[in-house]
């Protein structure tokens, strides 16, 4: 069974990038199956799809964040990131990578979320 | 975009009592359409896909029925456990987007 698992620095100051990490275990990011997402949800808040990105295509973002966003994969280490640049107290949030199937498009395994606030 | 709007936003209910939430789609979207449970401080979990099939494991009091711009997500006999926010989620057309969610009380 796949697990998903986020990893970042809990704390950013604004104006910053922010990076996280998320490790895949249990399957690879490189199956032409799936592709895999950020989301993010700020406290008390819904969710807000960040961008997507499949083994062999080329990321998609919301175009709400397209400007300030790169996601990308490392397939030696099984990993998919995120990076935000040009952080605010808007962009405080719980951050979850998520599974969707390449063809069916509904996240079926999702991390457990990591908390990143923008604080001076 | 795509703009999904959930009522109620919020709802208390008696165990064993029939919940109904909506979810309505700003343009047709076919039955492009996911439901996700989300209990506090865990993450979203999927229940319902493509508008009306179930996901592996989970529950059969959960159902969901619709297409084109309403949907609905059925809750037959509801559990204590089944205390949550409820999100609905359309893939029809990028950006993905979700509703704003309908939390449900247990009284």
């Amino acid at each position: 069974q796949v697990q998903l698992q986020e990893s970042g620095p809990g704390l950013v100051k604004p104006s910053e990038t922010l990076s996280l990490t998320c490790t895949v275990s249990g399957g690879s990011v490189r199956s032409g199956s799936y592709d895999w997402s950020w989301i993010r949800q700020p406290p008390g808040k819904g969710l807000e799809w960040i961008g997507n990105i499949y083994y062999s295509g080329s990321p998609k973002y919301n175009p709400s964040l397209k400007s300030r966003v790169t996601i990308s994969l490392d397939t030696s280490k099984n990993q998919l990131s995120l990076k935000l640049s040009s952080v605010t107290a808007a962009d405080t949030a719980v951050y979850y990578c998520a599974r969707a199937g390449s063809s069916s498009f509904y996240f079926d395994s999702w991390g457990q979320g990591t908390l990143l606030t923008v604080s001076s | 975009e795509i703009v999904l709007t959930q009522s109620p936003d919020f709802q208390s209910v008696t165990p064993k009592e029939k919940v109904t939430i909506t979810c309505r789609a700003s343009q047709s979207i076919g039955s492009s359409l996911h439901w996700y449970q989300q209990k506090p401080d865990q993450s979203p979990k999927l229940l319902i896909k493509y508008a009306s099939q179930s996901f592996s494991g989970v529950p059969s009091r959960f159902s969901g029925s619709g297409s084109g711009t309403d949907f609905t997500l059925t809750i037959n006999s509801l559990e204590a456990e089944d205390a949550a926010t409820y999100y609905c989620h359309q893939s029809s057309t990028l950006p993905w987007t979700f509703g704003q969610g309908t939390k449900v009380e247990i009284k």
